[in-house]
């Protein structure tokens, strides 16, 4: 079992709807939670971070942890073809300078 | 500024070239890293300095060599590459301190080895 699993989509949906992204994780000690976007041939760039479990709001974007379940999620709302790209979860155990796991990326598509 | 910039956008070099990679942030982050990416895949580390303390993913082939001159400056060395090195590099940094530490990347250097 991969320590983060990610559906890599791809994932179509009109302008305006309400996306779902989400990822499940089997290592009970990963702590800090991350949303990357990246376009393509372009570096990630960090839209959401979380440490532990609960909701993070920012804008259109939601960021769910429930450390429970072992799962994490990343809403968008009023979904608009610029949020066209992929998107990555990761996360890490520990805060000092550690490697993020990343899962592999569910690349997303808004069509106007 | 959560800025990280990284020269240059695109290098297309033979296997016996030697070339550098470089990377520059100015926020004040202690941890710099270095990951490869693949077409259609996640991130990979390959290195990471803390404090200007290297630590190595010891799968890197040894024909990847990093440098950190200071704790805002990160080269990456490269030497007598393979075609299948080809890859997206990118550099990232973190500020390296307890309950904050996301990882800010920067555009990438797209490595084309021939």
């Amino acid at each position: 079992q991969k320590e983060v699993e990610q559906d890599p989509g791809p994932l179509s949906v009109p302008e305006g709807a309400i996306v779902s992204l989400n990822c499940t994780y089997s290592n009970s000690a990963f702590q800090y939670f991350m949303w990357y976007r990246q376009y393509s041939r372009k570096g990630p760039e960090l839209l959401m971070y979380t440490y532990s479990s609960g909701n993070k709001e920012d804008g259109r974007f939601t960021a769910q942890v429930d450390k429970s379940s072992k799962y994490i999620s990343l809403f968008i709302r009023d979904s608009q073809p610029s949020d066209s790209a992929t998107y990555l979860c990761a996360m890490t155990s520990n805060q000092a300078g550690t490697a993020l796991i990343f899962g592999k990326g569910t690349t997303l598509s808004v069509s106007s | 500024d959560t800025e990280v910039t990284q020269t240059p956008k695109h290098l297309v070099m033979g296997m016996t070239n030697k070339k550098s990679l470089k990377c520059e942030q100015h926020m004040g982050h202690r941890a710099m890293y270095w990951y490869k990416q693949k077409a259609k895949k996640p991130p990979e580390l390959m290195f990471v300095y803390s404090y200007e303390k290297l630590s190595i993913n010891e799968s890197v082939p040894s024909r990847f060599s990093p440098e950190c001159p200071n704790s805002s400056l990160l080269n990456l060395h490269l030497h007598a590459l393979q075609p299948e090195d080809s890859a997206l590099y990118l550099c990232a940094s973190s500020q390296d301190r307890e309950g904050v530490d996301e990882q800010f990347f920067g555009p990438g250097t797209r490595l084309t080895v021939l």
